[in-house]
């Protein structure tokens, strides 16, 4: 069955504490994986996608990596105003496939 | 800048009552959804349209409709809100080559 899990459900730290987000995935046919950012009460905004093993994307303080079965996101030196709900999804041949997401809460 | 526009941001209806929530992009888009997101359960996929005229089922359509007439707009219908329909209703909107999402600001929806 195809399936997204995203760990930790959720995460506290420390300004300028640098974290890694899980996103580990099994399904056919992987055509991309994506990470979203989603501030309460609203929708989830684009931030990368990751297309082959290998990859990586970087933007301000994330990166994100993939493996075959798995993706990061890396937080380095957090900020406050990156406490968010981050969601992984994974297209597979016919659907894309949402993890449950993880809440990060950055304390000043 | 690049939009997905969606009609209500909240709504408060009646158990029974027929419920239309529109969304709205502008970026030639031939993919449009429509998730709810409820606590727990994350993003569920109730629609998704292809083409003009053309619907698809995603993963829990029933109570649901949709229709899609033009290329930039896609409504969801309630056609008798339940109140195990109040939730979270995100549209979304992608290019047919990426699978990247777009995301409008979402629709509150309480069904007393």
């Amino acid at each position: 069955e195809d399936q997204v899990t995203q760990s930790p459900e959720a995460l506290r730290l420390q300004e300028g504490e640098s974290s890694s987000l899980n996103c580990s995935y099994t399904v056919s046919g992987l055509r991309g994986l994506f990470w979203y950012r989603q501030d309460p009460g609203k929708g989830p905004e684009f931030l990368f996608t990751l297309y082959s093993a290998g990859e990586e994307k970087e933007k301000e303080r994330l990166k994100a990596t993939l493996t075959k079965k798995e993706s990061f996101l890396h937080i380095t030196a957090p900020k406050p105003e990156d406490s968010a709900t981050y969601l992984c999804a994974v297209q597979a041949y016919d659907k894309i496939i949402f993890g449950k997401g993880t809440r990060l809460h950055i304390l000043p | 800048d690049v939009k997905v526009t969606q009609s209500s941001r909240y709504l408060v209806k009646r158990t029974g009552e027929k419920v239309f929530l529109e969304c709205v992009q502008d970026m030639d888009h031939e993919n449009m959804f429509w998730y709810r997101q409820d606590p727990g359960l994350g993003l569920r996929l109730i629609y998704f349209s292809y083409d003009v005229k053309m619907k698809e089922k995603g993963d829990i359509p029933e109570g649901y409709s949709v229709s899609r007439e033009k290329k930039e707009r896609f409504s969801l219908i309630l056609e008798s809100a339940s109140t195990n329909q109040t939730s979270m209703y995100l549209c979304a909107s992608s290019d047919r080559n990426t699978g990247e999402l777009f995301f409008g600001e979402g629709s509150r929806l309480t069904v007393l």
